[in-house]
């Protein structure tokens, strides 16, 4: 069992281009998330899924997006990079979204903006 | 809002040494709370959780982490530490979000274990 899968592993882009952070999971988890991860601030959330066909948008949601057709992918997309979208991005899921549940991580995505 | 204050940014420890990683969390409500760890170049995984019952967690890898209400704490601790415990640790509280709960993450503690 592959858990969850995140590609590519790491991209260097120019500013201005769309890119598209790829998430699999094959946990058949209802919930997904994707979270930014930058020095001293921890995770933050970016957006999430309770379900296939349903996204909300998390703390960090401006210059992103997501869908969610079914319920094993969860891409996040950047319709125009910028510079301060350099990070380290993880997927996670979990099984719902109640309080109690553990979230699962990808091994992120390292993004280069310049 | 709920959050969660990790104050220690790294903490330097030798080999067999005793540590506590320390995590302050503010809520008005029934609080669940996590300790998640990062080895280098990985995704996080779960440590330990606190829902109910006793206060004293035992996770993986021979942490503990005790949940203190009157403090609002949930300091994670390890009685002798090795060389692979080097990693990053993240506190986080469940916090409702919408319709829904979402994880809330400190700022993570960097635990360097010297030999």
């Amino acid at each position: 069992i592959a858990g969850i899968t995140q590609a590519p592993t790491s991209q260097i882009l120019a500013a201005g281009r769309r890119m598209t952070l790829r998430c699999t999971q094959d946990m058949r988890h209802n919930a997904m998330y994707w979270y930014r991860q930058d020095l001293g601030l921890g995770l933050r959330l970016i957006h999430y899924s309770n379900t296939a066909g349903t996204t909300g948008k998390g703390e960090v949601p401006d210059g992103y997006s997501v869908s969610r057709a079914n319920t094993d992918d969860f891409p996040l997309t950047l319709a125009s990079a910028v510079p301060s979208q350099t990070s380290v991005y993880f997927c996670a899921s979990s099984a719902d979204s109640s309080s109690y549940n553990e979230q699962f991580f990808g091994p992120g995505t390292r993004l280069t903006v310049l | 809002a709920q959050s969660v204050t990790q104050l220690d940014s790294q903490v330097p420890v030798f080999e067999e040494a005793p540590v506590e990683l320390r995590c302050n969390y503010s809520s008005s409500v029934s609080v669940y709370l996590f300790w998640y760890v990062q080895y280098p170049n990985q995704g996080l995984q779960l440590l330990l959780k606190y829902l109910s019952g006793s206060t004293l967690v035992k996770g993986i890898n021979g942490f503990e982490a005790e949940f203190n209400k009157s403090q609002t704490s949930f300091h994670l601790r390890k009685p002798s530490v090795h060389i692979s415990d080097t990693a990053e640790y993240f506190c986080a509280v469940s916090a409702r979000m919408d319709s829904s709960y979402k994880l809330i993450f400190g700022s993570g503690t960097r635990l360097l274990v010297r030999p």
